[in-house]
């Protein structure tokens, strides 16, 4: 049972254009949304990240949209480079016993071409 | 600079073995998180731990343990190896916090034969 939906698994851009990547939930628990992303031969790093009060948030050339009533959100990434090339995770978080529980969706291998 | 450090960066075992996952960090994380990733299913949740000697089960903890008997480092245990638990495996440790940005090591790649 996938709790937090990804898509597209792959993509394929060309410099300079704007992969989008989303992402949709069922859990209205669910009350942070970080972005990883991982390059090869390393683990996930986060990247940008979002709560459901806002609809948008942008940190240089990313930019995760939040639609709450569609549960849905997604990231673009402006001016796309060649080093964005990597597998992007979002996620969905909750608290729980005092801890946030994190679902991921299960990725977005993306590569930029020169 | 927050670090994760995992055992292995590769890793050869045969059906049957007892494998030892090991992750450090060095950040006083209270939080510490074992997954698995494999191609199509994404970061699935092991087993966590939220303090010493504490652990919860995740999403896929069958056949598999843990063991945190201090805070600084989280194993994962393979009691009996088996050919479907070869796969990357990946440690992470947060703090409690509003946001728990979780904090990944670099990886093991386990091959079972």
């Amino acid at each position: 049972q996938q709790q937090v939906k990804q898509s597209p698994q792959s993509l394929i851009v060309q410099k300079g254009g704007i992969p989008i990547i989303n992402c949709a939930y069922e859990n209205t628990a669910f009350d942070y949304f970080p972005w990883y992303q991982q390059f090869p031969g390393k683990g996930p790093a986060l990247l940008i990240a979002i709560r459901p009060d806002v609809s948008e948030k942008k940190e240089g050339r990313f930019t995760i949209s939040f639609n709450k009533s569609a549960k849905q959100f997604s990231l673009h990434i402006m001016d796309s480079q060649p080093g964005d090339s990597a597998t992007y995770f979002c996620a969905a978080s909750r608290s729980s016993g005092g801890y946030q529980k994190v679902t991921f969706g299960i990725g977005t291998k993306l590569q930029v071409i020169p | 600079d927050v670090k994760v450090t995992q055992s292995s960066r590769y890793l050869v075992k045969r059906t049957g073995e007892k494998v030892f996952l090991e992750c450090v960090q060095d950040m006083d994380h209270e939080n510490m998180f074992w997954y698995r990733q494999d191609p199509g299913l994404g970061l699935r949740l092991i087993y966590f731990s939220y303090d010493v000697k504490m652990k919860e089960k995740g999403d896929i903890p069958e056949g598999y343990s843990v063991s945190r008997e201090k805070k600084e480092r989280f194993s994962l245990i393979l009691e009996s190896a088996s050919t479907n638990q070869t796969s990357m495996y990946l440690c992470a440790s947060s703090s409690p916090s509003g946001t728990d940005t979780q904090y990944f090591g670099p990886g093991t790649r386990l091959t079972v034969l």
